[in-house]
């Protein structure tokens, strides 16, 4: 069990860029989450999967942003045409669906719009 | 939506002192987590619960599930220089909702 991975850990791009996401989950896990962070607020929810379904999203999930879990096992974030506001820090969690669930997060992406 | 509000916003302690912090819902909630997150880090998961009234500890960390199920406490005995950092409480309504986050309570501990 090596945690869940998250690549980049940082990525600098400038505004009108695409930039996308990986995140690794822990091997077993079947739920994967997306959550941004800006500085000093807590983790907002973006998505979720279980499996491969894509079971919920943000209303703060524009259209700019996609998010894919292919064969249920790594995710990748989409963000088309990043504007300054999308600066924030990207984090991914997985866990184990069940009563009680609990969420294992990754180091982030920490991601700057210039 | 729900939201989660954190008591108190920062704190500033002498290293050996006990911590107390709290985390209020709108609504009732059916799972607690509480997480420690550094600067540039992911959050790492302190203490889970799951009942009203529950009492879990992890070391010197004891957290609680309020049994109106819509608060959540943490404490934190004998401090430690590592223990500064953010602390952030999570929590849901029903098993098929998505986790929501307090905005933390910045710890800070003084030698």
């Amino acid at each position: 069990d090596t945690g869940v991975s998250q690549n980049p850990r940082h990525k600098i791009t400038k505004r009108g860029q695409n930039v996308t996401f990986r995140c690794d989950p822990i091997s077993e896990h079947n739920r994967l989450y997306w959550y941004r962070q800006t500085l000093g607020q807590g983790p907002e929810f973006l998505t979720y999967f279980q499996n491969e379904a894509q079971l919920e999203k943000s209303r703060l999930l524009s259209d700019r942003f996609s998010a894919e879990r292919p064969k249920g096992s790594f995710s990748t974030l989409e963000i088309q045409r990043t504007e300054q506001g999308d600066s924030a820090m990207y984090l991914c969690a997985s866990s184990w669906r069940g009563t009680n669930e609990k969420l294992f997060f990754g180091s982030g992406t920490q991601l700057s719009v210039l | 939506g729900q939201q989660l509000n954190q008591s108190p916003q920062s704190m500033f302690i002498q290293e050996g002192e006990d911590v107390s912090m709290n985390c209020t819902s709108s609504s009732i909630f059916n799972t607690w987590l509480w997480y420690k997150q550094d600067p540039g880090e992911g959050p790492v998961l302190l203490i889970a619960l799951y009942k009203a009234g529950e009492l879990t500890s992890n070391g010197r960390l004891t957290a609680q599930f309020g049994i109106t199920r819509k608060d959540s406490f943490l404490n934190i005995s004998a401090s430690i220089p590592s223990d500064v950092g953010i602390y952030f409480c999570a929590g849901r309504g029903s098993y098929g909702q998505n986790f929501v986050f307090g905005p933390g309570t910045r710890l800070s501990v003084l030698p």
